[in-house]
């Protein structure tokens, strides 16, 4: 079992709807972060939080640290949505994983 | 400027060949990373540095190696390129602190003929 999951895998909406991806990880973390990958490669982060919830326009992030469960919320959503978000976690050690351990993402499509 | 770059960007190559991918961060950040990205597999780290003397392999290092020249610097090797090392391969930093935000470079797109 992967120690972070995502989920859906996969998610397509249509423009205007309120998006929700979760992010559950079942170790220990110091920090989980938000990322968001456009076609074509690059990688920006978006959110790093150990509690509570962030805001950052139409994005909102969210953590439990107890249920060991964090959601990326997108509120309006448009077609520059469109993305593939990848959830990752940071840990206290380091090891063959390093100190960061990454979701495989979901693919987000929103359509117009 | 980019905060981290990485060159090349894109870049074919043939089987044997050596190649080396380089970044460079300009955030002062103390720890560097290597990740090779493949569909479906997400990313997956080939070696990590959280000081210029402290080089540490990552789950997939077989078949590469790095150089940490300086605090910016860290550069992947491929000592000698096979096909199934065609990859996007990403270059992060990270501050000293383990909850210090990432930054990525955009990718260097390799194909190994």
């Amino acid at each position: 079992k992967n120690e972070v999951e995502q989920s859906p895998q996969n998610l397509t909406a249509q423009e205007g709807e309120f998006i929700t991806i979760n992010c559950s990880y079942s170790v220990g973390i110091s920090a989980l972060h938000w990322l968001q990958q456009h076609p074509g490669g690059g990688i920006v982060s978006l959110f790093m939080l150990s509690s509570g919830k962030k805001k950052h326009g139409r994005l909102i992030a969210t953590i439990n640290i107890q249920e060991k469960h964090s959601s990326l919320h997108i509120t309006a959503s448009h077609p520059r949505d469109s993305a593939v978000y990848i959830c990752a976690v940071g840990r206290w050690y380091g090891g063959s994983q390093g100190n960061l351990i990454f979701g495989k993402g979901t693919k987000l499509s929103v359509k117009p | 400027d980019a905060d981290v770059t990485q060159t090349p960007r894109n870049r074919i190559t043939k089987t044997g060949k050596r190649i080396m991918l380089e970044c460079s961060q300009t955030k002062g950040h103390d720890r560097m990373y290597w990740y090779r990205q493949d569909p479906g597999l997400g990313l997956r780290l080939i070696y990590y540095s959280f000081d210029v003397k402290d080089i540490n392999k990552g789950e997939i290092s077989d078949g590469y190696s790095v150089s940490r020249q300086a605090q910016a610097k860290f550069s992947l090797s491929l000592e000698s390129a096979i096909p199934n090392q065609t990859a996007l391969y990403f270059c992060a930093s990270q501050g000293s602190s383990v909850t210090g935000e990432l930054f990525f470079g955009e990718g260097s797109r390799l194909t190994v003929l």
